[in-house]
């Protein structure tokens, strides 16, 4: 199975700052590669696709950057409703494993 | 408007057995593999299990092999868990989810969830 590692595990940043979270595939999974944002007590929504490509509807601020084993999540300005878990997601293969997660507190 | 719809979670004793069921709409059921993905409290996301569209193929976490048995019911635009030899460690929201617009794994729509405790 191919294994996801995502860091950090948590941060806390202040509103307007800039955001960034890597996961890292145990092997190469070329751009399926997936980010989720979940807020507690929902389900997760869809953010980035194929590593790079915005979700309908997600604000701009939101990227995604990478290829192969290293990914980035990049939050350009950071605003109080991105409190929320972030988690990545390989797609190259079943089964489809998520990483640990990313925990974004707003100080 | 795509909608999925868990139900039949519940509290079950350790050993026991539960089937949970996925209802959905505003898609063409048939046409798409649906998979199952669980969160234990307090924890990250964990993929489950997935049945190809014609339940041609089917696929298990290790953790639950030989546990669970996923199923769908295209008629009914249904999908479906049965769990057996349930233990603590499978507590957790466990949500239905799918893939339609952006490439297969790719899960675009997700359930609400339904929470299932194992205890005695």
């Amino acid at each position: 199975d191919i294994q996801m590692t995502q860091s950090p595990s948590s941060l806390s940043a202040s509103v307007g700052d800039r955001v960034t979270i890597t996961c890292r595939a145990s092997q190469s999974i070329n751009n399926y590669l997936n980010w989720y944002q979940q807020k507690p007590g929902k389900a997760p929504k869809l953010l980035i696709y194929a590593a790079s490509s915005l979700q309908s509807g997600v604000p701009l601020r939101f990227s995604g950057s990478g290829y192969g084993t290293d990914f980035t999540l990049t939050i350009s300005s950071l605003q109080p409703e991105d409190f929320a878990t972030y988690y990545c997601q390989q797609s190259y293969t079943t089964p489809r494993t998520f990483g640990q997660g990313t925990r974004v507190e707003i100080k | 408007e795509v909608q999925l719809v868990e139900s039949g979670g519940g509290l079950v004793k350790p050993g026991g057995s539960l089937r949970l069921s996925c209802e959905a709409s505003g898609f063409t059921f048939s046409s798409f593999a649906m998979q199952w993905v669980r969160q234990a409290p307090g924890k990250g996301l964990e993929w489950v299990s997935s049945i190809t569209s014609s339940s041609s193929y089917v696929y298990y976490a290790d953790s639950v092999k030989g546990r669970f048995t996923i199923s769908r019911d295209n008629a009914r635009n249904s999908l479906y868990l049965q769990m057996s030899s349930l233990r603590a460690e499978d507590t957790a929201v466990y949500y239905c989810a799918v893939a339609i617009s952006r490439g297969d794994g790719v899960f675009d729509f997700w359930g609400l969830g339904t929470m299932v405790t194992v205890s005695s």
